[in-house]
């Protein structure tokens, strides 16, 4: 089973800063098949990104996604108020779909 | 508008049994899968298993696998996870997710359903 490490565990910055948030892979995998999502309390997970790179339907161009291989990264460009939340990175290996433990991006 | 409309909030004693259920509309109900996602409290998300109610083909994560049961009602678009004997272990946060078909990842969630087991 391939294993999902995301870190920082926790990042701590403010409104209109950058956050890069990681995702490794114990193994190499499919861009194809890695996705992101974000949780806020109290709600139920949202698509993020798709396809490492690609933004759902509705997600605003400050969100980005990249990589390949075993690292990528979701990238929030400026960080709103609404965008403190738990961010998820997930994957699909033909059999499992596997999530990352999570990264908070909490307020500074 | 895709809406998935998770059963409410459950209180059970351990060896009770349980199904919740997810109603599906605004989409085909037999051309899309259902996952279900556990969040225990506090914890991260984790995949328990995905029906294709279609034609019922159904997964399991194995450690999943034989401790809950996944089915889905397509005359009425309602998917379901089920126990035979609770444990305390088995409280959390369920989700289901909708899964195109030919796609990896969950686009719609169900709002979750608090299961807690407690004596």
């Amino acid at each position: 089973e391939i294993v999902l490490t995301q870190s920082p565990g926790t990042l701590s910055l403010s409104p209109g800063e950058r956050a890069t948030l990681s995702c490794r892979a114990s193994q190499s995998v499919s861009s194809s098949y890695l996705a992101w999502y974000q949780q806020k309390p109290g709600q139920a997970p949202r698509l993020l990104i798709y396809g490492a790179s690609s933004r759902a339907t509705g997600i605003p161009d400050r969100f980005s996604g990249s990589g390949s291989g075993t690292d990528f990264t979701l990238t929030i460009s400026r960080l709103e108020p609404e965008d403190f939340a738990v961010y998820y990175c997930q994957h699909y290996d033909g059999s499992l779909w596997t999530f990352g433990q999570g990264t908070k991006v909490e307020i500074k | 508008e895709v809406q998935l409309v998770q059963s409410g909030a459950e209180v059970k004693k351990p060896g009770e049994s349980l199904k919740i259920s997810c109603k599906s509309s605004g989409y085909s109900f037999t051309s899309y899968w259902i996952g279900w996602v556990r969040q225990m409290p506090g914890k991260g998300l984790e995949w328990m298993g995905i029906i294709y109610p279609g034609d019922s083909d159904t997964r399991y994560r194995p450690s999943f696998q034989g401790q809950v049961t996944i089915s889905a009602d397509k005359s009425i678009s309602t998917a379901y996870l089920q126990w035979s004997s609770l444990k305390a272990s088995d409280t959390a946060m369920y989700y289901c997710a909708r899964k195109p078909d030919s796609i990896s990842y969950f686009d719609y969630w169900g709002q979750g359903t608090l299961v807690t087991v407690s004596s």
